[in-house]
């Protein structure tokens, strides 16, 4: 089983470009994750997915969107990337009584 | 609301030395707990868990934890700390709630370093 597999693995844009980062789960799983990692703040959520077609925000929100078209795929949108959302993005997925699976991690920077 | 809080962003010991990672939660229904691993460069993995029944929880590669929840802590321990074991420890709780959201979070993490 693959588990959460993020595309890409590494991404460098400019100030204002815009890109779609994926995250695929084959566990059937229904809630969807995503997190930023910043160096000494831990894993913070942007948004999250209960359900196919569902979305609903996180701690740090702004400047993401996402979607949930179908119930193996989570999106994660930055319309006009900023320096500020240069970080590490997981994404992980679990079932109501289990932990979460994460995917191997996406290293964006922007320039 | 939930959070989490792990004491000390870095804790250094010495190879077969105990290793003490220190958390300590917060929820208004009773949780389930995490402790994860994350190596660098590769995704988070789980290391042990605690949902209902035995409070003392045994996980991979020697580690253990135990539920207290008058303290409401969760402490990660390891009898001897091998070099292998240098990576970031990351403590999570989910609240169990019906028809809930089921978020886990995350506290800040805690860098482990094992000297020789």
């Amino acid at each position: 089983n693959a588990g959460v597999t993020q595309t890409p693995k590494f991404r460098v844009l400019k100030t204002g470009q815009s890109m779609t980062l994926l995250c695929a789960q084959d566990m059937n799983h229904e809630y969807m994750y995503w997190y930023r990692q910043d160096p000494g703040m831990g894993l913070r959520l942007i948004h999250y997915s209960v359900g196919e077609g569902t979305t609903a925000k996180g701690e740090v929100p702004d400047g993401y969107n996402v979607s949930r078209l179908k119930k193996q795929n989570f999106l994660l949108g930055l319309e006009s990337a900023a320096p500020s959302q240069t970080s590490v993005y997981f994404c992980a997925s679990r079932d109501r009584n289990t932990e979460a699976f994460f995917g191997q991690g996406t290293r964006l920077t922007v320039v | 609301a939930q959070s989490v809080t792990q004491l000390g962003s870095h804790v250094s010991v010495s190879e077969g030395a105990l290793v003490l990672l220190r958390c300590n939660y917060s929820s208004s229904v009773p949780p389930y707990l995490f402790w994860y691993v994350q190596y660098p460069n590769q995704g988070l993995q789980l290391l042990l868990k605690y949902t209902t029944g035995a409070t003392l929880v045994k996980g991979i590669n020697g580690f253990e934890a135990e539920f207290k929840k008058s303290e409401t802590s969760f402490h990660l321990t390891k009898p001897s700390a091998h070099m292998s074991d240098a990576a970031e420890y990351f403590c999570a709780v989910t609240e169990r709630s019906v028809g809930g959201s089921y978020i886990p979070t995350f506290g800040r993490g805690t860098s482990l370093i094992v000297h020789p």
